[in-house]
């Protein structure tokens, strides 16, 4: 298993561009999550799903959008990148609400 | 939401000694309470949790306590080694896991 793979790892955005940050699990898990953090700063909730077709918005998700079409995939997209979304985005899994998995995290700048 | 307060936000012990991070929650509906070791430029990684019908959990050095009434936990590291140097996060969860800020741990040769 590959567990939770997210790309890209680092990416620079000029202010006002669009990205989608991708985010994909091998396990079978129902729940997926996106998270940012901020430098020295914890996790933030920016959106979750609990499964195929649901998602709810978490603490900060202003600016932000997900759709959850697969079991598998959970993308997560900035739309008119501002330099306030400058974070590390984390995206994690999990089949019944215990026992985190996360990615290895995707470093992204706005310039 | 789910609330997290986390104390402190930095601590420094001398190796051997024990640390004591603490945690409290907002939301009594929260049934799981993990506990995350990050160290700089990597992912959080699991070091302990606990579910909501257990009152203490142990686990080599590492314990957590829960007390559901007065909604906090507390995050227990006994004979501390510079190698446990890292930022801690305690979070809670019902299907949405909310973090504490975290705590950076120094531990002093």
């Amino acid at each position: 298993n590959a567990g939770v793979t997210q790309t890209p790892k680092f990416r620079i955005l000029k202010i006002g561009q669009s990205m989608t940050l991708q985010c994909t699990q091998d396990m079978n898990h129902n729940y997926m999550y996106w998270y940012r953090q901020d430098p020295g700063m914890g996790l933030k909730l920016i959106y979750y799903s609990v499964g195929a077709g649901i998602t709810d918005k978490g603490e900060v998700p202003n600016g932000y959008n997900v759709s959850r079409s697969t079991t598998e995939d959970f993308p997560l997209r900035l739309e008119l990148a501002a330099p306030s979304q400058t974070s590390v985005y984390f995206c994690a899994s999990t089949r019944d609400g215990v026992g985190y998995t996360f990615g290895s995290g995707t470093r992204l700048t706005v310039v | 939401g789910e609330n997290v307060e986390q104390h402190p936000s930095t601590l420094s012990v001398q190796e051997g000694d024990s640390a004591v991070i603490k945690c409290t929650y907002s939301d009594s509906a929260s049934n799981y309470f993990p506990w995350y070791k990050q160290e700089l430029g990597k992912r959080p990684q699991l070091i302990i949790d606990i579910r909501s019908n257990v009152g203490e959990k142990k686990d080599q050095r590492i314990a957590v306590t829960l007390n559901k009434t007065a909604k906090h936990f507390s995050l227990h590291i006994t004979e501390t080694q510079p190698e446990d140097s890292a930022v801690y996060f305690c979070a809670a969860s019902r299907n949405d896991m909310r973090f504490g800020a975290g705590t950076r741990l120094t531990v002093k040769p």
